[in-house]
């Protein structure tokens, strides 16, 4: 199972909004509803910030918003803030009678 | 509160094995999965495998078939993860999650295991 591809970088000023892209196959983004997205600051352990693509944890705040089509998906960070300023990482579902799953490549976030 | 608490760091030599242990507390433990997640130096996650508490049922990345051990203790809510013949390409930092279905929403703090001669 290959990792799915996102983007090694993004950034944006504060306030405004970044869009990382994650793209998987048809075993897994395209197959599923199940897209989940992390975010990981330095010597931290990964924070679930989306999930089934489009829902948030209660603690996270609705700048952070999900989407997907076809074999993409997609996570948007609105209102940038510094504290966004850290690695962010997709994850799918990819096995309906295995319980596989598979991350992205990650993309790390500059706040300019 | 929901807490995951992995034990110790860890140094092996190429060949050996290690184990690594997840307490869990603050929900009730057969009722969520428990999954196993890698990160090497400046790399992405990578999953390993997971185990349901439940009734014991585990599911391992095919890479990691043969390898890779998951256990539970229920008596102590603690999950155990053995990893044998390690190579120095194991070298990672080992993150246990809470796995309700198809997401990981509490994460341990990590486990750095190194391999070196």
């Amino acid at each position: 199972q290959s990792a799915l591809t996102q983007p090694p970088s993004a950034s944006g000023s504060p306030g405004q909004s970044v869009t990382i892209s994650c793209t998987g196959t048809s075993n897994d983004i395209g197959a599923y509803k199940y897209v989940s997205w992390y975010q990981q600051h330095p010597g931290k352990a990964p924070k679930l910030l989306l999930y089934e693509v489009t829902k948030r944890p209660s603690e996270v705040p609705d700048r952070f918003s999900g989407s997907k089509s076809g074999n993409t998906a997609s996570l948007t960070v609105s209102g940038l803030q510094a504290e966004d300023e850290a690695a962010y990482y997709c994850s799918s579902y990819a096995g309906l009678n295995n319980f596989h799953y598979v991350f992205g490549t990650g993309t790390t976030v500059t706040v300019l | 509160q929901v807490q995951l608490v992995q034990s110790g760091t860890e140094v092996k030599k190429p060949g050996a094995s290690v184990n690594v242990s997840c307490k869990a507390s603050g929900y009730p433990f057969k009722s969520y999965g428990v999954t196993w997640v890698r990160q090497a130096p400046g790399q992405g996650p990578e999953w390993l495998g997971s185990i349901s508490p439940y009734n014991g049922n585990t599911y391992y990345a095919q890479k990691f078939q043969g390898r890779l051990t998951l256990t539970t203790d229920t008596s102590t809510t603690t999950v155990f993860m053995e990893l044998r013949s390690l190579r120095s390409d194991d070298t990672a930092i080992y993150f246990c999650a809470r796995l309700p279905p198809r997401r990981f929403d509490y994460w341990g703090q990590g486990t750095l295991v190194t391999v070196s001669s």
